[in-house]
Formats: structure tokens, sequence, C-alpha cells
């Protein structure tokens, strides 16, 4: 069983809409991290949080936005998606930015139509 | 983002059979190397984290080694079974922290 749990499992939105993607972690990690993973393809880090600040953005457009409100909960919020952006999107987290295990959870399957 | 390498891309091994394959990577700026275990429907499940060079770590039937001069890691399942049907990922965690991943290999047991 994940320790990562990411809601929702699956969305579909529109172009237009704005939604978020939730994960939360109960381990006590100071690290928490999105990745992206279309088909195929390795997972690319999009984010990752360090004791609740941004500590590196992997060059991501601006319609996602990313917040972590405490230690233990990381969102990310889209909004104005293009269908490219479907992809899985995977949450983790580690002990901290050098912890050695990451965790992830299932990941959110976003469809954008 | 660092270029990792998993070969192949898939395989198929008869129930009983023992396999193995390959994740390179760049040798420079490494920090650390992860196997990672990914069932569908599931979240990747971590199982190895590995930072010698000479490294090898076994859980259950499967065991990993690490050559961080040359810059590949083996990963080695005996005698398998269908449970061990998943894709295989490795990750190069680098100096900055950064994990980057190879695009896995996806292992298919045969009953």
């Amino acid at each position: 069983d994940t320790e990562v749990t990411q809601t929702p499992k699956h969305l579909v939105m529109g172009m237009t809409n704005k939604k978020s993607l939730k994960c939360e972690q109960h381990m006590g990690h100071r690290a928490m991290y999105w990745y992206k993973q279309k088909a195929k393809k390795p997972p690319e880090l999009m984010f990752v949080y360090s004791y609740e600040k941004l500590s590196i953005n992997e060059s991501v457009p601006s319609r996602f936005s990313p917040e972590c409100p405490n230690s233990s909960l990381l969102n990310l919020h889209l909004h104005a998606l293009q269908p490219e952006d479907s992809a899985l999107y995977l949450c983790a987290s580690s002990r901290d930015s050098t912890g050695n295990t990451i965790y992830f959870g299932e990941g959110s399957w976003l469809t954008v139509v | 983002i660092l270029n990792v390498e998993q070969s192949p891309q898939s395989l198929h091994v008869q129930e009983g059979d023992s396999t193995n394959f390959t994740c390179s990577f760049p040798s420079s700026n490494f920090y650390a190397l992860h196997w990672y275990r990914w069932e569908t429907a599931k979240s990747p499940e971590a199982l190895f984290v590995m930072t010698l060079n000479g490294d090898e770590k076994k859980k259950g039937q499967i065991s990993a080694t690490l050559n961080t001069k040359e810059g590949y890691s083996y990963l080695y399942i005996k005698g398998s079974q269908p449970e061990d049907s998943a894709t295989y990922l490795c990750a190069l965690r680098s100096n900055d922290y950064k994990l980057s991943f190879g695009a896995g290999t996806t292992v298919t047991v045969r009953a």
C-alpha cells in the first residue's frame, strides 16, 4: 500500500477549466515532488518542494501552479491546459531533498479535452 | 535532465527462468542509482538505492549491481514468477539531488 495518496485518480477537464490535483503524505517527509509521465516515456520532474518552499521548477509552463500548504500536502493547480498536457501526474515524497528513498503515489490520470 | 537508458524496452520470460536487464547512465555527477518496480495501476515501489561502486543489493529473488565508473547497473530476477511481471525503472540521482528516470524495462513472465 502506498503511503502517498493522490486524488483524484482520474480527471477529465476542458481547456478553459480550473482544477487541482492533490497529494498527501503522513510519513513526516519534508520534500515533495511532482512528476509528469507520458506513455512509454520516463517520468519527468516538474517541481520539488523542500520544507514547504519551492526549490526546483523545471521550467514548467505557468498553467501548472504548485502549492504546498503544509508539510503533508502538495497541490497542483491546473488552468488553461492544452490537450498535450494529458498525462499521468505522479506525486512523491522523501525524508528531505537529499533523502535516499523516494516514495510515489499511484498517480492522477489527466485528460484535457 | 540526464540521459538514462534502459534495455531492453521489454522482455518475456518463462516462469522459473532467470533474466536480467541494464540501466546505463552518465557517470559524472553521480549521487545514487535507484531501482523501482512499477505494476499497472499501482505506485512505483522502491527496490534499491545504490550509492557505491561495486554495490550489490538483494531483495528476495531480485538483485542489482552497480558500476559507477562505467555508468551501468544490472537488475537480475532469479526464478521469475508471474508476480514479477512489472515495469522496472531505474533512476539516476545526481549531485543536485534531481532524479532522472529511464523509460523502463517491462517484464512479462509467462506461466
